[in-house]
C-alpha cells in the first residue's frame, strides 16, 4: 500500500513559539490530506484538512501547505501552547476516503 | 457535534475467545472503518465499508471480520482471539465519496484498547 511517513517522530518547542510538523507521502494520485491530533488515551481528533487542488490552507492558528511537486505536507501551529502537546498525523487519501496513515509525529511543548 | 461511540474502552479476552467490538456514528455517514494502532506502527486499516452489507479488506484483514447490517453501525469481529491482536482498535466514519463529501474528513472514535492474555 502506499506509504505516509514523517520526518521527525519527536519535536520540542517554546511555548509561545511556532510548531512545523513535516510529512511525505508516496502515492500522487491522492488528493485529499488530514492532519489529526490524537492526545494520550484518546482517538485522532481532525484539525485541518486540504485538497490536492489548494496549496495551503488556515485554521484557527494553524495552517496546513501541500507541495504536489515533492509530495510534502506540512501543519504549522501558531503560538504554540501546551495543551497543543500531542501526536500529530498526516494522512492521505482518495476514493471512498480510504486514508494512509502516518506514524506520527510527537509534539512537547516547553513551558 | 458529530459523534463516533465505541461500546467499549478497554476489554480483556482470553486466547481462542471470539470478540465483538462495536461501533456506531450519529452523522448518517456512508464509510465506516476499523483501524488498529500499534506503537511505531501507525494506525492501519483492518476492514472498510463504504454502504449497508458491504464491506472491502484492509491492509491487515486477516483473523478479522466485519458486519454492516445498519448504516449507522459497524462491528468488527475475532474470530478466534489470539495475544497478537492485543492493541488499540478505533472505528472511524466520513461521509459518502470524496467528490460529494465537501472535505469533511474521517471522524474516531475513542478507542478500544483490547488486551488478549
Amino acid at each position: 500500500g502506499e506509504s505516509v511517513g514523517l520526518h521527525l517522530p519527536t519535536l520540542s518547542v517554546q511555548e509561545g513559539d511556532n510548531s512545523i510538523i513535516n510529512c511525505a507521502y508516496s502515492n500522487s494520485a491522492s488528493d485529499y490530506f488530514i492532519w489529526y491530533k490524537q492526545e494520550s488515551g484518546k482517538g485522532p481528533q481532525f484539525i485541518i484538512d486540504i485538497r490536492s487542488n489548494m496549496d495551503k490552507r488556515q485554521g484557527q492558528r494553524v495552517t496546513v501547505l501541500l507541495n504536489k511537486t515533492v509530495k510534502h505536507l506540512s501543519l504549522q501551529i501558531a503560538a504554540t501552547q501546551p495543551g497543543d502537546s500531542a501526536v500529530y498525523f498526516c494522512a492521505e487519501g482518495n476514493n471512498f476516503n480510504k486514508f494512509y496513515f502516518g506514524s506520527g509525529t510527537k509534539l512537547n511543548v516547553k513551558p | 457535534d458529530v459523534k463516533v461511540t465505541q461500546s467499549s474502552r478497554y476489554l480483556v479476552k482470553r486466547t481462542g475467545e471470539k470478540v465483538f467490538l462495536e461501533c456506531v456514528q450519529d452523522m448518517d455517514h456512508e464509510n465506516m472503518f476499523w483501524y488498529r494502532q500499534d506503537p511505531g506502527l501507525g494506525l492501519r486499516l483492518i476492514y472498510f465499508s463504504y454502504d449497508v452489507k458491504m464491506k472491502e479488506k484492509g491492509d491487515i484483514p486477516e483473523g478479522y471480520s466485519v458486519s454492516r447490517e445498519k448504516k449507522e453501525r459497524f462491528s468488527l469481529i475475532l474470530e478466534s482471539a489470539s495475544t497478537n491482536q492485543t492493541s488499540m482498535y478505533l472505528c472511524a466514519s466520513s461521509p459518502g465519496v470524496f467528490g460529494s463529501s465537501g472535505g469533511m474528513g474521517t471522524f474516531f472514535g475513542q478507542g478500544t484498547r483490547l488486551t488478549v492474555v
